[in-house]
């Protein structure tokens, strides 16, 4: 059974660009959720879709949106990108949000931002 | 406010067991997990508890406690390789519909032969 999977791996943008990244869930999974991670700040959730709506958003300003496709591929993107948007970006796979007992990550997307 | 705490660095010696504690406050609680993270990888699932008790698993165990806010990991027989980052994560369900995971930072475990 295919894990969960993200492209691109590594990605370099400059500021003011705009970034998409792509998450395939584990088939079956139709919950999906975004994650940031930076060293300083640890991992913080952007935000949560299932069957195709956002069903929870953390507190990212707008420039951080996604979507999610009748599939349950999902898309993140940022716009306007700044300096402190560097961060490994990481997709969660579950059979449902609000039950089951396993939450998988994918291998995650590095973005730099220069 | 939501507030889950661990230790930020731990040190073990190989074969040994160590035992990595988390305390948690959250508006809402849908299970706890626990995630092994190497340096620039993804976090990989370890454990998940949502009753109270031990939950074993080879050479690791978790236990909960809901109504302390208490999780810890045990892990025995400690190999090299367990050196990594070991994340507490409450699931945090929002009008019984979805959830979010709330992390705390991380223990960063160090296993020295």
């Amino acid at each position: 059974k295919a894990g969960v999977t993200q492209t691109p791996r590594y990605l370099i943008k400059t500021r003011g660009q705009q970034v998409t990244l792509s998450c395939s869930p584990i088939s079956g999974h139709r919950s999906v959720s975004w994650y940031q991670q930076t060293p300083g700040q640890g991992l913080q959730f952007l935000f949560e879709y299932f069957s195709e709506t956002q069903r929870n958003k953390g507190n990212f300003p707008g420039r951080f949106s996604g979507r999610q496709f009748s599939n349950s591929r999902s898309e993140m993107n940022v716009s306007t990108l700044e300096l402190g948007d560097s961060a490994l970006y990481l997709c969660a796979s579950s059979v449902e949000g609000a039950s089951g007992n396993t939450i998988y990550f994918g291998e995650g997307s590095w973005l730099t931002v220069v | 406010g939501q507030n889950i705490d661990q230790p930020t660095e731990m040190t073990a010696t190989e074969g040994a067991i160590v035992q990595i504690n988390c305390t948690y406050q959250t508006s809402g609680f849908n299970g706890l997990f626990w995630y092994q993270q190497h340096a620039g990888e993804a976090p990989t699932f370890l454990s998940y508890n949502v009753l109270d008790g031990l939950e074993e698993k080879g050479r690791f165990s978790s236990f909960l406690s809901r109504s302390k806010g208490y999780s810890y990991l045990l892990l025995k027989e400690l190999q090299m390789k367990d050196s990594a980052s070991y994340l507490c994560a409450v699931r945090d369900v929002i009008y019984n519909q979805g959830g979010k995971l709330i992390f705390g930072q991380g223990t960063e475990l160090s296993v020295k032969p």
